[in-house]
């Protein structure tokens, strides 16, 4: 696609459900990042995929966080009994390593913004 | 761990001057620094890229400068317009980007 791609980019939950987060990043981009924005802070890195692998996963505040990424494209984070403190704006991020490697760049979707009540 | 500082945090001005965003971070190995604009309720925008080997980039009235050595990054806009009103971030790379809390600009018609 043209750009990186959220969905949805709304969502309200329940307390305790579980919520299952898209991102479908520029097409041939290796790179897939998920960030969190919380009303009021900066961008708190979660998950680093390089292909299908995620060799960073230390940003995940807790075991209720995971993600995946499958065909080295489409990334799913799912939030497993979801509480208040989760509520945020959920951001995705993709680049493809670039030659020389510090031109590398990186492109954002327009986030998905959790609500939960 | 990279610790990335934005000062100041907010800027008012009035339309036509010249803006000064300041950025620091603590360890230099990083590969390159981005800066960004994020409108409210929108995601980033990418509005420079700076490599680790260069010293400035610029792009229409915005310019940025890089001083790796001592951990600092300055974003430069110039003739500033109601339109610039935005958060900017700035984000050293080192395979993954790691960001200061942003600098929220008004200027004022």
């Amino acid at each position: 696609g043209a750009g990186v791609s959220q969905s949805p980019s709304n969502k309200v939950t329940e307390k305790g459900k579980d919520v299952e987060l898209r991102c479908d990043p520029i097409s041939g981009h290796t790179a897939l990042y998920w960030y969190r924005q919380s009303l009021g802070q900066g961008l708190e890195f979660l998950i680093y995929f390089q292909g299908n692998s995620a060799p960073d996963k230390s940003g995940l505040p807790s075991d209720r966080f995971s993600a995946e990424r499958t065909g080295g494209s489409v990334s799913t984070l799912t939030i497993q009994r979801t509480q208040q403190e989760d509520s945020a704006v959920y951001l995705c991020a993709s680049s493809q390593l670039a030659v020389p490697r510090d031109s590398t760049e990186a492109f954002f979707g327009q986030g998905t913004r959790l609500t939960v009540v | 761990k990279q610790e990335v500082t934005q000062i100041p945090a907010a800027l008012s001005v009035p339309e036509g001057e010249n803006l000064v965003l300041n950025c620091s971070f603590t360890d230099s190995a990083i590969y390159n620094l981005q800066w960004f604009r994020q409108d409210p309720g929108k995601g980033l925008t990418s509005l420079l890229l700076i490599q680790s080997s260069q010293r400035e980039q610029t792009s229409g009235r915005l310019n940025a400068s890089l001083d790796k050595s001592s951990g600092r990054s300055t974003l430069y806009i110039a003739a500033s317009q109601p339109g610039d009103s935005a958060t900017y971030l700035c984000a050293t790379n080192d395979y993954k980007l790691s960001f200061g809390a942003g600098t929220t600009v008004t200027v004022r018609a």
